[in-house]
């Protein structure tokens, strides 16, 4: 069965460190995967996406992800944080028939100290 | 190009009630799906629609259907509500064409209250 674990619940960093938001999932096929953010308050804005290809992806706002099929991993890292990074992260795999049914993390809550 | 839009943005309701949500898709987009987020469970599908027909369903009780339209907007109903409904309910829409994979974009919720 497909899913998706974000072993860390919250995460606190200080404002310029670098960041790395963990993510695991399990999903029999090629995954499509996902990494969404989401302010208090507002809908999902997706950050990025892996298909196929470069396994290093990057995203908006200076965000970047890599896909480790080994290790079934699709980690966020980005190299400076930013007070206004403070959020809830999500990883989600997208699945089914059209790769319209997402299974999500439980998410990760990051706050920014400065 | 406007984008999602949720209606209500905030409801209450009492156990055994029922209640109708709405979401009205990005123009030109055939697909909507739902979703339900709790804290503790975070971010579940309930299902997709598209052209008016489920497409694609989660693993949720009859209590909760759906519905869509022909100008796509989309309606999710949840009967004989429980407290454990209380949640911000997500809806997305997508092209829906079928390939591989079309990008999902976010409304910004309807945050249901159950007493």
């Amino acid at each position: 069965a497909q899913s998706v674990t974000q072993p860390d619940i919250h995460i606190t960093v200080s404002e310029g460190a670098s960041l790395e938001l963990r993510c695991n999932y399990s999903y029999g096929a090629t995954p499509y995967l996902f990494w969404y953010v989401q302010s208090p308050g507002q809908g999902l804005q997706l950050l990025l996406k892996y298909f196929s290809g470069d396994t290093l992806v990057q995203g908006i706002k200076g965000f970047e992800a890599e896909f480790k099929r080994s290790q079934s991993s699709f980690n966020l890292r980005k190299p400076s944080v930013h007070w206004s990074d403070a959020a809830e992260y999500f990883c989600a795999v997208g699945a089914g028939n059209t790769g319209n049914q997402f299974y999500f993390g439980t998410g990760t809550s990051l706050t920014v100290i400065p | 190009k406007a984008g999602v839009t949720q209606t209500p943005r905030y409801l209450i309701k009492t156990r055994g009630q029922q209640v109708t949500l709405s979401c009205s898709p990005i123009s030109g987009h055939r697909s909507v799906s739902w979703y339900q987020q709790t804290p503790g469970q975070g971010l579940q599908f309930l299902f997709e629609y598209f052209s008016e027909t489920q497409r694609n369903k989660g693993n949720f009780p009859g209590r909760f259907s759906g519905r869509q339209f022909s100008n796509s907007r989309s309606e999710m109903n949840v009967s004989t509500l429980e407290l454990g409904d209380s949640a911000l309910y997500l809806c997305a829409s997508s092209s829906g064409r079928l390939v591989t994979y079309n990008e999902q974009f976010f409304g910004p919720g309807t945050r249901l209250t159950v007493l």
